[in-house]
C-alpha cells in the first residue's frame, strides 16, 4: 500500500514550451501533496504544498506563475512548468500524505520525473 | 527555523562491517525525525522515523537510528552492511505541530565495498 506514481518519468521539451507532470496516490487518499525539486548531487528542495481543493502554498523564491500546481482530487496533483527554460531542467519529485490514521502521517514519495529543457 | 545537517558527503564501509550515517538537527520544538534512502534516478524510500517513545528506532532493511535529544542527533546505523545498501541517504526533520512539512539534509552517499 501507500504507492505514489508520477507521470511521465522522463520528459524532454524545447525551451518555451509547457510541461505537465502528474502525481497520483494509487491506493490511498492524499489530503496533502508536496512538490520537490532536486538538483544533481543535492538535497530535495520543497517547492510547494498542495492541498486538495485549495490553492497551493509556495515556498519563498518559487515562482507560482511559472510552476502551476493543481490538486483537483484526493488522488491527483499536477505540476505544470510553464514556458520552460534550460535552467528548469531538474528532477521533480512529489510526495503524498495519507489521509486520516496516525497523528502524524509520513510522506510517501513518487519515483520522480526527470525534466530536460533543450 | 528548523535545519538538518549531514556532515559527511560520503561514507565508505566494507561489506559485513557496521555502518553509521550521521545526522544532527536544529528545531525550536519537539522534532519528528526521518531517514529516507534514494537509489539512482528514483524517488525516496522511507526507512524509519522517530516521533516519540523509545530513543532507538528500528526500520526497514535492518536499519536503526538512535534519537539523542541532548546531542540533537539521529544517526542511522546498521550492524552489518550489504553492497546493496549503497545509495544516497537523507535525514529529515519536521516540527511536532501537525504540519508535515519536511526539511531535508544534504544527503550522504553510502558506498559499501565487497
Amino acid at each position: 500500500g501507500a504507492v505514489v506514481s508520477q507521470h511521465p518519468s522522463r520528459v524532454i521539451c524545447k525551451s518555451g514550451t509547457s510541461v505537465k507532470i502528474e502525481c497520483r496516490s494509487l491506493d490511498f487518499q492524499a489530503t496533502t501533496m508536496f512538490w520537490y525539486r532536486q538538483f544533481p548531487k543535492q538535497s530535495l528542495m520543497l517547492m510547494a504544498t498542495s492541498n486538495e481543493g485549495s490553492k497551493a502554498t509556495y515556498e519563498q523564491g518559487v515562482e507560482k506563475d511559472k510552476f502551476l500546481i493543481n490538486h483537483a482530487s484526493l488522488t491527483l496533483s499536477t505540476l505544470t512548468v510553464t514556458s520552460a527554460h534550460p535552467e528548469d531542467s531538474s528532477f521533480y519529485i512529489c510526495s503524498a500524505i495519507y489521509r486520516g490514521g496516525a497523528s502524524y502521517n509520513e510522506q510517501f514519495f513518487g519515483p520522480g520525473t526527470r525534466l530536460t529543457v533543450l | 527555523a528548523q535545519s538538518v545537517a549531514q556532515p559527511e558527503d560520503q561514507v565508505n564501509v566494507a561489506e559485513g562491517n557496521p555502518l553509521t550515517v550521521k545526522c544532527t538537527y536544529s528545531v525550536s520544538g519537539n522534532p519528528y525525525l526521518f531517514w529516507y534512502v534514494q537509489y539512482p534516478n528514483r524517488g525516496l524510500q522511507f526507512l524509519l522515523k522517530y516521533i516519540t517513545g523509545d530513543n532507538l528506532v528500528k526500520g526497514s532493511y535492518g536499519f536503526e537510528a538512535e534519537f539523542n535529544k541532548s546531542q540533537t542527533s539521529f544517526h542511522l546505523k546498521k550492524p552489518s552492511a550489504l553492497v546493496s545498501d549503497s545509495a544516497l541517504y537523507f535525514c529529515a526533520v519536521s516540527l511536532n505541530t501537525g504540519f508535515q512539512k519536511l526539511v531535508f539534509g544534504t544527503g550522504t552517499r553510502l558506498l559499501v565495498s565487497p
